[in-house]
């Protein structure tokens, strides 16, 4: 599985948009880009997957540049209880069901 | 509201001890994990099933083993707990990765048991 690049912590304004990046540089053909987060002490939650054209739900949006070889997760106004640790994963969608691989994802905080 | 449910939120055994970690999921998914969460270590998974009576190694299956008897449940055993096991163990599920359900849903999460080894 493609590895993948995130920076260790973002600060937010509450109110604002949060703009997470990733970088998945190796990422192949038919690897997803799935987003999840995990608010302390839960476990981890689905935010949003893509493979190459954006996409919103009710909780997100994900950019995905044209190349492939980064994203955005964008929570358009963040609120105090978007603090997390936010996780940017590829995954293939062929093999055998072990292909989620975290890796030590964003702390973002937002800030009242 | 579908879930992954884990059996206990806290748990403390004593050195030697056999330990079960349940798990319980209401989605009729194939696929069940076994992740285990240390600080600075991130998700490591254990161990993985894709079907009833299947299992399959994950990164760090030493120490530990599961079953799965029926769908719903998969369940985590160590064997002879050791300190070294004091950690957060999540349990999830998904359909098969290869299905449309399976691409559409990702991993369902339990909130975790942490356990403490003393």
């Amino acid at each position: 599985d493609a590895k993948t690049t995130q920076p260790t912590s973002m600060d937010c304004a509450e109110g604002r948009a949060a703009n997470l990046p990733c970088n998945h540089s190796t990422i192949s053909g038919n690897e997803y880009v799935y987003w999840y987060r995990q608010i302390h002490s839960q476990g981890p939650q689905y935010i949003i997957h893509g493979l190459k054209n954006n996409e919103t739900n009710e909780m997100a949006s994900l950019i995905i540049t044209e190349d492939r070889k980064s994203s955005t997760l964008i929570l358009p106004h963040a609120t105090l209880r978007d603090t997390a640790v936010y996780y940017c994963i590829v995954r293939t969608t062929s093999g055998s069901a072990r292909q989620l691989t975290f890796g030590s994802g964003t702390q973002l905080t937002v800030l009242p | 509201d579908v879930k992954v449910t884990q059996s206990s939120r806290y748990l403390v055994k004593r050195t030697g001890e056999k330990v079960f970690l349940e798990c319980v999921q209401d989605m009729d998914h194939e696929n069940m994990f076994w992740y285990r969460q240390d600080p600075g270590l991130g998700l490591r998974l254990i161990y993985f099933s894709y079907d009833v009576k299947m299992k399959e190694k994950g990164d760090i299956p030493e120490g530990y083993s599961v079953s799965r008897e029926k769908k719903e449940r998969f369940s985590l055993i160590l064997e002879s707990a050791s300190t070294n096991q004091t950690s957060m163990y999540l349990c999830a599920s998904s359909p098969p990765v290869g299905s449309a359900r399976g691409q559409a849903y990702g991993y369902t999460f339990g909130s975790g048991t942490r356990l403490t080894v003393v």
